[in-house]
């Protein structure tokens, strides 16, 4: 168990329509980052979160959206969903701005859009 | 642009047979160089870190070894529990913390 806690597991929507994937990082980790992994693209990095800031940008799409609370919960907001954004996205989280590479992944949530 | 690929995409080996996975890269400013184990359905979960050419870090039956374009993460008498999914990772760049990962090398291990 890496201490970082994704909802929902699994998640199946129909094209056009709007989801929320939320983010619990480990207890003490200041980053969050977001990655999407789909079959033919491997692991591609979405977006970071360091204290509530965007500290870095990935190749995420103006459909996607993502912030990081006071609370360090961060949330991915998915809209206008095609089929091609049917992936596991997974939220890592690291000590301290990812320094180290030492980043401690979810189990992701799996997206299916029909 | 950075770039990490990975080679070969699967290999399948008898228990205790030896050997070995590429990770070749090209980007600018290479900050160091990561290996994760994915296992089917989970997160990937964090192996060594290897900073500069020279650099080798082992654990349990893995070793992973570094030099200025490439990386081996080999695998010595190999069990079955060994089986996953490795990904090598980069971290490049002054302004920026995220890792690159290349799209991995399906492990097979049977008894």
């Amino acid at each position: 168990d890496s201490g970082v806690t994704q909802t929902p597991k699994h998640l199946i929507t129909a094209t056009g329509q709007r989801v929320t994937l939320r983010c619990s990082p480990r207890s003490g980790d200041l980053s969050v980052y977001w990655y999407q992994q789909s079959l033919d693209q491997g692991l591609q990095f979405l977006i970071q979160y360091y204290n509530g800031e965007e500290r870095a940008k990935g190749n995420i799409l103006e459909r996607f959206s993502a912030q990081q609370f006071p609370d360090l919960h961060s949330e991915l907001n998915l809209s206008s969903l095609e089929l091609g954004d049917s992936a596991l996205y997974f939220c890592a989280s690291s000590v301290v701005g990812g320094v180290t590479g030492e980043l401690f992944f979810g189990e992701g949530s799996r997206l299916t859009v029909l | 642009e950075d770039q990490v690929t990975q080679s070969p995409e699967a290999l399948r080996l008898q228990e205790g047979e030896s050997s070995s996975l590429n990770c070749s890269y090209t980007v600018s400013g290479l900050r160091g160089l990561f290996w994760y184990r994915q296992d089917p359905g989970k997160g990937p979960e964090f192996l060594f870190t290897l900073y500069s050419a020279g650099e080798e870090k082992e654990k349990e039956r893995l070793k992973a070894t570094l030099t200025k374009k490439e990386s081996f993460l080999h695998i010595t008498a190999p069990k079955p529990e060994d089986s996953a999914t490795y990904l090598c990772a980069v971290q490049a760049g002054r302004n920026t913390d995220k890792l690159i990962f290349g799209t991995g090398t399906r492990l097979q291990v049977f008894p």
